[in-house]
């Protein structure tokens, strides 16, 4: 995948609780991506990054907030979970230079929020 | 607004026979469209891409894309389907060139039978 690591994998929590997922890369790419996806949605851009300390919104960034204080990673905080929030996150790269680049996808995190 | 739609939920086609997974698209300016596949519990994998050129786009495990600009469509083809070939498949277009973001489409989940 890459060089792409998602933490963690799976994850089970109640509503209300802050929860936040990582994702790493070794490739030193400069944007960086986090997706949701749910079936009959595809995937949907919730945050993304263009560089340490720069980030911006996606299509559905409503209730969550993203930070990247290193190239390596870009973290994805659900402040206060809500049961809308249950889906398979996936953490994107993408090179810097050309505007033609290609994504490269992490393996996912699995959220159940109760 | 850069869109692409995917009109088939699902694709059934039995091994040995050729496949097409279709999706159309809708932009401003040049389109730039990307096929990725993902398998079971695993993060997506970018097939190929059109940029600019030849309208039969070949890319990885044998698949190729059809770009028709009259049309505004880009349809995903295998000579001959293997059942390993079965999995989710998602057409994407860029939207935003300056950052790489991809718009994707609902994906298509292919399944060939022995």
């Amino acid at each position: 995948d890459a060089g792409i690591t998602q933490s963690p994998r799976h994850k089970v929590t109640e509503t209300g609780t802050p929860v936040t997922l990582r994702c790493h890369q070794t490739e030193n790419h400069r944007y960086m991506y986090w997706y949701r996806q749910d079936p009959g949605h595809g995937l949907r851009l919730i945050h993304y990054s263009y560089g340490v300390k720069d980030t911006d919104k996606g299509e559905v960034s409503d209730g969550y907030s993203v930070s990247r204080s290193k190239t390596e990673d870009f973290l994805l905080t659900l402040e206060s979970a809500t049961s809308s929030q249950t889906s398979v996150y996936f953490c994107a790269i993408a090179q810097s230079g050309g505007t033609y680049n290609e994504q490269f996808f992490g393996p996912g995190t699995r959220l159940t929020v109760l | 607004a850069q869109s692409v739609a995917q009109p088939e939920d699902q694709v059934n086609v039995a091994e040995g026979n050729p496949l097409t997974v279709k999706c159309t698209y809708s932009v401003s300016g040049n389109p730039y469209l990307f096929w990725y596949v993902q398998y079971p519990n695993r993060g997506l994998q970018f097939l190929l891409k059109y940029i600019t050129g030849d309208n039969l786009v070949k890319g990885s495990y044998g698949f190729e894309a059809e770009f028709n600009k009259s049309q505004t469509s880009f349809h995903l083809k295998k000579p001959s389907a293997l059942v390993s070939d079965s999995a989710l498949y998602f057409c994407a277009v860029r939207d935003d060139g300056a950052t790489n973001k991809l718009i994707f489409g609902t994906g298509t989940l292919l399944a060939v039978q022995p």
